[in-house]
């Protein structure tokens, strides 16, 4: 089944403290994006990728690190969380470009910041 | 720059009723359009996109949208809504996918009432 997959779904920490959010997909894609979704702002991107070693910021990077060591891993990385980083967050992998674009959404990384 | 207006950040039907979700877009260029849902504790996925083929566009669960370009919109409807159908609409554009980011609006509940 094609998917894309986020571990853990739901997180809780503490301020400082460094957590990865894994993002998987089996579907050979070369673009990879992460968004973070806040009630009222709708989904805003994080970073993107369009390939292995290819990063580039989204409209929120500050606080946020990303790799793209292999085609199918993009893991989210915050080296020292905030409060302010409580979100919703969704990793998302497309096919292709154009007119046969398509993106597929992970289910979601509920991340929680004391 | 590409932005999206989704007018209503909730809606409110009856059961049987039209389902109209309002999404203006800005682009300099041709746009790639879409409508995503969510669904509560669920990642979003996708129900419709436009890309410069025919401007009606049919999509699952019976939900279409007509791009008008003169108008700059791209609005969702469906004849008669179900129940199931209560969950969060995004609209999104993007002036070509896979090189450069989907931009999001804010979003629109839909709530269905009995």
């Amino acid at each position: 089944e094609a998917q894309v997959t986020q571990n853990p779904r739901y997180l809780i920490t503490v301020t400082g403290k460094k957590l990865t959010v894994t993002c998987s997909q089996n579907m050979n894609h070369e673009y990879m994006s992460w968004y973070r979704q806040d009630p009222g702002l709708g989904l805003r991107q994080i970073y993107y990728s369009m390939n292995v070693e290819v990063t580039d910021k989204g409209d929120v990077p500050e606080g946020y690190k990303v790799s793209r060591k292999e085609k199918r891993n993009f893991p989210l990385i915050l080296e020292s969380p905030s409060p302010n980083q409580t979100s919703l967050y969704f990793c998302a992998s497309s096919s292709s470009s154009g007119s046969t674009y398509e993106q597929y959404f992970g289910p979601g990384t509920r991340l929680t910041v004391t | 720059a590409q932005s999206v207006t989704q007018l209503g950040s909730h809606v409110s039907v009856s059961e049987g009723a039209l389902v109209l979700l309002r999404c203006n877009y800005s682009s300099s260029v041709p746009p790639y359009l879409f409508w995503y849902v969510q669904y509560p504790n669920q990642g979003l996925q996708l129900l419709l996109k436009y890309t410069s083929a025919a401007t009606l566009v049919k999509g699952i669960n019976g939900f279409e949208a007509e791009f008008k370009k003169s108008e700059t919109s791209f609005h969702l409807t469906k004849p008669s809504a179900h129940m199931s159908d209560a969950a969060e609409y995004f609209c999104a554009v993007s002036d070509f996918p896979g090189n450069t980011p989907l931009v999001f609006g804010k979003g629109t509940r839909l709530s269905v009432i009995a």
